[in-house]
């Protein structure tokens, strides 16, 4: 069976500093990951995706993962923060077969200091 | 504009009451998911269906039901025999191969 750990539940950071959230996932077999973001009370968006191919993955709003198959993680990068990526970020797996359930680690609450 | 709808946002229910709440896709996906988030437990699976008129049970489907007569919808019925059903609900819904999309979620809270 799949699972995903988020290494922090809380990550308080500066404005304008750098960001990472940890993600480290478990499957016996090869995975889709994903990075979703939840701002309070809404649905989720995702951030970016890595399916096949290079292992650097580029998504929306200037966040970056990298996915690392020996250290089985995929962790969220941000180069410098502002005040509105204040919100929960969630790490998912999936397998490439079959219906595409999507197994969550428990979440990271990302908030932004002035 | 294409899109997951749920409704209704918030819902209140009185303990013994059954209640369903909706989902709505105009996405043409085949896939869709309900999930039950709880503070500082991520999401959980309840329901998924892969194909009209077929539908499995997730990891958490106790106490809870769901249809899929229609491609665009797949309502979720929380029935008195879930002991503790106050949380936030969310739908998605994919293509066989690629990320779900989310709705806006559904907040029940059980009086």
């Amino acid at each position: 069976a799949q699972s995903v750990t988020q290494l922090d539940s809380q990550v308080p950071v500066f404005e304008e500093a750098p960001v990472e959230l940890r993600c480290n996932y478990s499957s016996s077999v090869s995975v889709y990951l994903f990075w979703y973001v939840q701002y309070p009370n809404q649905g989720l968006q995702l951030l970016l995706k890595y399916l096949s191919g290079s292992t650097l993955v580029k998504g929306i709003n200037g966040f970056e993962a990298e996915f690392n198959k020996s250290q089985t993680s995929f962790h969220l990068r941000k180069p410098s923060v502002h005040i509105s990526d204040t919100a929960e970020y969630f790490c998912a797996v999936s397998e490439p077969q079959g219906a595409q359930k999507l197994v969550f680690g428990q979440g990271t609450r990302l908030t932004i200091n002035p | 504009d294409g899109g997951i709808t749920q409704s209704p946002k918030y819902l209140f229910r009185k303990e013994g009451q059954n209640v369903t709440l909706s989902c709505e896709q105009n996405l043409n996906h085949d896939a869709m998911y309900w999930y039950r988030q709880d503070p500082g437990q991520g999401l959980r699976l309840i329901y998924y269906s892969q194909i009209v008129n077929d539908f499995q049970k997730g990891d958490i489907a106790e106490g809870y039901s769901v249809s899929r007569e229609k491609k665009e919808s797949f309502p979720l019925t929380v029935t008195s025999a879930q002991k503790n059903p106050t949380a936030f609900y969310l739908c998605a819904s994919s293509t066989r191969t690629d990320e779900q999309f989310f709705g806006p979620g559904t907040r029940l809270t059980v009086l």
